[in-house]
């Protein structure tokens, strides 16, 4: 089955970028979708298909994919950017999700 | 904007089956979406349940076997979710989401959820 690898968890400064990465075998063919989830809360849609932004996200967050890796870009990162981040994608008549990165803002 | 409010019991016992619902406001379930569950454990990641278009047309997590149903009414703007066999390990947080599907020549390309419940705690436990 297809899996999809994260690191479990990132750390930034405040006003730092932040990268997290999700690597699947050939990512790069399909669409990597991100999802910000906070404490308590249910998940956020904050990029589909590769690189856009649904409305209401703030534009410090974009995405790319290529190869075997897709990846969730905050720029100027913000204390309340702190969530854990799932990527997903679909393949093989199946929704996978990555297992979810920590993004630490110290 | 859409909203979903999942509801169902927080209890199950083990072996019996779970059923939830999804009620959709400000949004019409036959409208050109699907309509998805997705579970979380405490303090694990999201898995995909199934989802599911207003017509009866399905899709389900293989790894679910043939334990899920779901089924969709639209006089009550709502669908519903039914798993059989229930144990301890199904204890989770269960979101249902709106559903956005592409497909190429009849099959499914991509998924995505683009609004999600706030979702309810079902624990299996006797």
């Amino acid at each position: 089955s297809y899996e999809l690898t994260q690191p479990p968890s990132v750390s930034v400064s405040p006003g730092q970028a932040a990268s997290i990465t999700c690597s699947g075998d050939i990512l790069g063919d399909k669409y990597a979708y991100w999802y910000q989830q906070k404490p308590g809360q249910s998940p956020v849609l904050v990029i589909f298909r590769d690189n856009q932004r649904p409305s209401g996200i703030p534009e410090r967050f974009s995405g790319s994919n290529s190869g075997d890796t897709a990846t969730l870009t905050i720029s100027g990162t913000q204390a309340m950017d702190e969530a854990d981040y799932y990527c997903q994608a679909w393949d093989s008549s199946t929704v996978v999700f990555g297992g979810g990165t920590k993004l630490t803002v110290l | 904007q859409v909203q979903l409010q999942e509801s169902g019991p927080g209890l199950v016992k083990p072996s019996d089956t779970l059923s939830l619902t999804c009620a959709v406001s400000d949004y019409s379930i036959s409208s050109s979406n699907w309509w998805g569950w997705i579970r979380q454990p405490p303090g694990k990641g999201l898995e995909w349940i199934g989802f599911i278009y207003y017509s009866g047309s399905a899709y389900h997590n293989p790894s679910f076997k043939s334990r899920v149903t779901m089924s969709v009414d639209t006089s009550k703007n709502q669908f519903s979710l039914k798993v059989n066999s229930m144990t301890a390990v199904d204890t989770a947080v269960y979101y249902c989401a709106r559903t956005w599907i592409s497909m190429v020549r009849g099959v499914v390309s991509q998924v995505h959820f683009d609004s999600w419940g706030q979702g309810t705690l079902v624990t299996v436990s006797s």
